[in-house]
Formats: C-alpha cells, sequence, structure tokens
C-alpha cells in the first residue's frame, strides 16, 4: 500500500527566506507526482506536476524535484513572501491507475512572517 | 475554459438524514474522483467515475455512492450520516484514459454533520 509522508508538518520562516519542503513515498511504481497548495478552508491548486520520468520541475519561485528510485521529492520555494503562507500536500498518481486518483501526505502548514 | 465547480460550498445535516454533493467538470474531462478531507489531514480517496462507470474505489462502506452523467459530471452520495462524515469533499477531474495526467480541483465542499 502506498504510503506518502511529508516533513515538516509545520514550518514558520521569516520573509525573503529560502525553504525546502520534502515529501516521500513508499512505493516508487508510479505515474506522477503533484504538488499542490490549499488555503484553509479552501480546494487544491495544482503547483507543480512531475512525471515519472522527469528530474524537476519549474514555476516562477518554485521548483520541485523528483527521485523516483529513492521515494522523495522536494519542493523548493525561492524569496519567500507572506502570500506563500498555506499548506502544501503532495500526492502521487499508483502506477496501476490512471485518470485522477491520487495518494496524498497530511501537508507541510506554511507560516511566512513578514 | 471552466474549471471544476462544487455545489453546494457548505452544507448542514442531521446524523442520520442523506445528502447529495456536485460536481462539474472542467470543460473535456471525462474522469472525476471524490476525496474526503478531515481536518488536518491529507485528503483520502473515495471513488473515481470514468465514462460513467465506477472505475475505483477506496477504503469507504457502501454507504458512499455516486453518480456520473453523459456531461461528465457527477455527484456524492452519503446515506446515514455519521458525525465522523464531516469534512471538506474534494472533487477532481482529468483527461481520464491518458496516463500521467494532471489532476484539476474544485474548491470543495464543507459538510458539517450535526
Amino acid at each position: 500500500k502506498q504510503e506518502v509522508t511529508q516533513i515538516p508538518a509545520a514550518l514558520s520562516v521569516p520573509e525573503g527566506e529560502n525553504l525546502v519542503l520534502n515529501c516521500s513515498f513508499t512505493d516508487s511504481a508510479i505515474y506522477n507526482l503533484q504538488w499542490f497548495r490549499q488555503d484553509p478552508g479552501k480546494g487544491l491548486t495544482s503547483l507543480l506536476l512531475i512525471q515519472s520520468s522527469q528530474r524537476e520541475q519549474t514555476s516562477g519561485r518554485l521548483n520541485a524535484s523528483l527521485d523516483k528510485s529513492s521515494g522523495r521529492s522536494t519542493l523548493y520555494i525561492a524569496a519567500s513572501q507572506p502570500g506563500d503562507s498555506a499548506t502544501y500536500l503532495c500526492a502521487v498518481r499508483p502506477r496501476e491507475t490512471s485518470g485522477s486518483r491520487l495518494t496524498f501526505g497530511e501537508g507541510t502548514q506554511l507560516t511566512v512572517n513578514p | 475554459e471552466t474549471g471544476v465547480t462544487q455545489s453546494p460550498t457548505h452544507l448542514i445535516k442531521t446524523r442520520g438524514q442523506q445528502v447529495t454533493l456536485r460536481c462539474s467538470s472542467q470543460s473535456g474531462h471525462n474522469t472525476v474522483s471524490w476525496y474526503q478531507q478531515a481536518l488536518g489531514q491529507g485528503p483520502q480517496f473515495i471513488f473515481q467515475y470514468y465514462r460513467e462507470e465506477e472505475n475505483g474505489r477506496g477504503n469507504f462502506p457502501p454507504r458512499f455512492s455516486g453518480l456520473q452523467f453523459p456531461n461528465y459530471s457527477s455527484e456524492l452520495n452519503v446515506n446515514a450520516l455519521e458525525l465522523d462524515d464531516s469534512a471538506l469533499y474534494l472533487c477532481a477531474s482529468s483527461p481520464g484514459g491518458a496516463w500521467g495526467t494532471e489532476a484539476f480541483f474544485g474548491q470543495g465542499t464543507r459538510l458539517t454533520v450535526v
């Protein structure tokens, strides 16, 4: 059974810091890994999608890497801003499924202080 | 292009009642999945529909059921509501049948069972 773990569970940093969020998964048989942002009480916003054949993806100040063999992904946020405060979730799509079936971690709650 | 929309946004029900939640998938997407997210936890997969057929189910009892319509919109029905059913219910859509595609989520329905 696929399990996804995110470390740390919570993180508080001053504005301007570069930071790294970690995600690990137990079964490397995945199609892709997706990072999401969730504001309190809201839905999920897709940030980055990394296919299993890729090593990293970048979007603006965000960079996500994937090491499928070791079951790890990191989300790097450069020059953090108070508007980045949210919960960040990673999710993997197991290889035997299609469509949108995902296994999620429990998230990292990020607070960026002005 | 419209995104994934869910209705209603909030709902309060009494234990033992039945509830129906609705989801309109993103244009061009024929796969819809439903997730339950308890407070402080990651979303848990309930089930998935592809072209009006259920093609995957998580560890949820039969009182959780669903439908997908010819226009690919979907409903989640929960019978005999329990207090533990209180959660944020999320719908996701993707262009199913294509492996490794990105999932897009709606804003969720907050269900409170009293």
